[in-house]
């Protein structure tokens, strides 16, 4: 079957650095993504991966590893507004999207 | 970026009732929107996928019958919960992608969504 994994849960501080790691085991694969989700809100997109590597945008880096099939969304310089669900979601060789259960991140002062 | 639209942002309605969410493109022309729909504390899931011009794609265990997905143009899609119950109250989403030529667009821009509450 088709499965990603990603931390329930996870606490930073303002200011630091955080990494969210995603784990995916899928039908094929025909890119990563990371969405953020703010309580009530729907999803906004923050990177696509294809490629193995470091994507790097501002504050935020996504990394890929399709042999390990690993990625993590790194976020640094922390934010308070940085306080959200991040989900990690797979496209298939259907390029059907296969979503994670998403990482809520609460930041704290 | 692209901006999708979804209508109403909330609705609140008694049970065995009909509501229509509507999702629109609003600066792009989307020839594929997906429906999605969530629950507390849950992930986003997949319920159709609504092609321009066509019946829209089901995924497994969705009734068709019940939600009723039309996309009559390019830049609309609808969305009916047909004689709704307290269980379909969720978040109901919608996204589109933006057409490419000579190469997918994987990017899905998302509606804001529409709280269903049905008492």
């Amino acid at each position: 079957g088709q499965n990603i994994d990603q931390p329930t849960e996870m606490t930073a501080t303002e200011g630091a650095i955080v990494q969210i790691n995603c784990t995916y085991q899928t039908s094929g694969f025909n890119g990563l993504f990371w969405y953020q989700q703010h309580a009530g809100e729907a999803p906004t997109f923050l990177s696509y991966n294809v490629l193995d590597g470091l994507e790097e945008k501002g504050r935020f880096s996504s990394f890929l590893s399709r042999s390990k099939g690993y990625s993590y969304l790194l976020l640094k310089e922390l934010q308070m507004k940085d306080s959200a669900s991040y989900l990690c979601a797979v496209m298939d060789s259907n390029y059907q999207l296969i979503w994670g259960a998403g990482t809520k991140l609460i930041i704290k002062p | 970026g692209a901006v999708v639209s979804q209508h109403p942002s909330r609705v609140i309605c008694k049970s065995g009732t009909s509501v229509k969410i509507e999702c629109r493109s609003l600066d792009f022309q989307a020839t594929t929107m997906f429906w999605y729909r969530q629950f507390p504390k849950q992930s986003l899931m997949l319920m159709a996928t609504s092609n321009e011009g066509s019946k829209a794609t089901y995924e497994q265990g969705v009734e068709k019958d019940k939600f009723l997905i039309n996309h009559a143009s390019l830049t609309l899609s609808t969305l009916t919960v047909t004689s709704a119950h307290p269980e379909d109250s969720s978040f109901y989403i919608c996204s589109a992608t933006i057409p490419k030529k000579g190469s997918f667009s994987y990017e899905q821009y998302f509606g804001p969504g529409t709280r269903l509450t049905v008492t």
